[in-house]
C-alpha cells in the first residue's frame, strides 16, 4: 500500500535554531513530490515541486531535497512567522492527479 | 478575486438539513478537486473533475454530491450527514488533470459543523 508518513509530528524551535522536517514515502513509481505549507484554519499553501532524486528547491529560509526514498525540508534561522503545518504530497504513476498525502509536521517557532 | 474561493467559510447544520459549498477558482484551470480534511488525518481526495467531467470519485458517501457546471465552478451538495462529517472541506485546482503532475491550488476551505 502507498504510504507517505512525516516526522517530528510536532517540532518547536526557538527563533534562529535550523531544523529539518522529514517526508519519507512508500509509493510505486514516485512522479512528483509537493511541499504544503498550511497555517491554522487555511488551505494549504504550495511552497515546492520536486520529480528527481538529488533535486533541491529553495524559497527563502526554505529548502526543500529529495531521495529515493523521502525528501526533507529544511529551514534556516526561522522566525516565528514560519509557524504553520507543513504537509507534503506525492503523485504516484498510474494515478494522475490523485496525490497521497502526509499527515504534516505542526512547527512552531518561538521568539 | 484571485486564486480558488470557497463560500460559506463556515458553516453549521442539522443532520436534516441540505446546503451546498461552493468554490470558484480565477486561474483558468481546467481540474477541480474537493478534499475533506479531519483533525490529526491527512487529507482525503474526495472528488476530481476534469474539463467538468468527474474522473474520480473516492468511494464517498451518497450524501455528498458533486456539481461542475463549468470549468471554474465547483460545487458539492450536502445532505442528511452525520456528525463524523464534520470537518475542514477544501476546493483546489490545477491546470491540468489525468497523467500529468500538476501542482494543486488550494482555497481558503469551509469549516463544516454537523449537529
Amino acid at each position: 500500500e502507498d504510504q507517505v508518513t512525516q516526522s517530528p509530528e510536532a517540532l518547536r524551535l526557538q527563533e534562529g535554531e535550523s531544523s529539518s522536517l522529514n517526508c519519507s514515502y512508500t509509493v510505486s513509481g514516485l512522479r512528483g513530490l509537493f511541499w504544503y505549507r498550511q497555517d491554522p484554519g487555511k488551505g494549504p499553501e504550495f511552497l515546492f515541486t520536486l520529480y528527481s532524486a538529488g533535486e533541491e528547491k529553495e524559497k527563502e529560509r526554505l529548502k526543500a531535497t529529495l531521495t529515493k526514498k523521502e525528501s526533507f525540508l529544511h529551514i534556516t534561522a526561522p522566525k516565528p512567522e514560519d509557524s504553520a503545518t507543513y504537509l507534503c504530497a506525492v503523485a504516484r504513476d498510474n494515478y494522475g492527479q490523485n496525490f497521497v498525502f502526509g499527515p504534516g509536521t505542526r512547527l512552531s517557532v518561538l521568539p | 478575486e484571485t486564486g480558488v474561493t470557497q463560500t460559506p467559510r463556515h458553516l453549521v447544520m442539522g443532520m436534516t438539513n441540505k446546503k451546498s459549498l461552493k468554490c470558484e477558482q480565477h486561474l483558468g484551470h481546467n481540474a477541480m478537486y474537493w478534499y475533506k480534511q479531519s483533525a490529526k488525518k491527512p487529507l482525503e481526495l474526495m472528488f476530481v473533475y476534469s474539463l467538468e467531467e468527474r474522473v474520480e470519485n473516492n468511494s464517498v458517501p451518497s450524501r455528498f454530491s458533486p456539481e461542475c457546471p463549468n470549468s471554474s465552478h465547483l460545487f458539492l451538495h450536502l445532505h442528511t450527514l452525520q456528525p463524523e462529517d464534520s470537518a475542514l472541506y477544501l476546493c483546489a485546482s490545477s491546470p491540468t488533470s489525468g497523467g500529468a503532475t500538476d501542482t494543486q491550488y488550494f482555497g481558503p476551505g469551509t469549516r463544516l459543523t454537523v449537529l
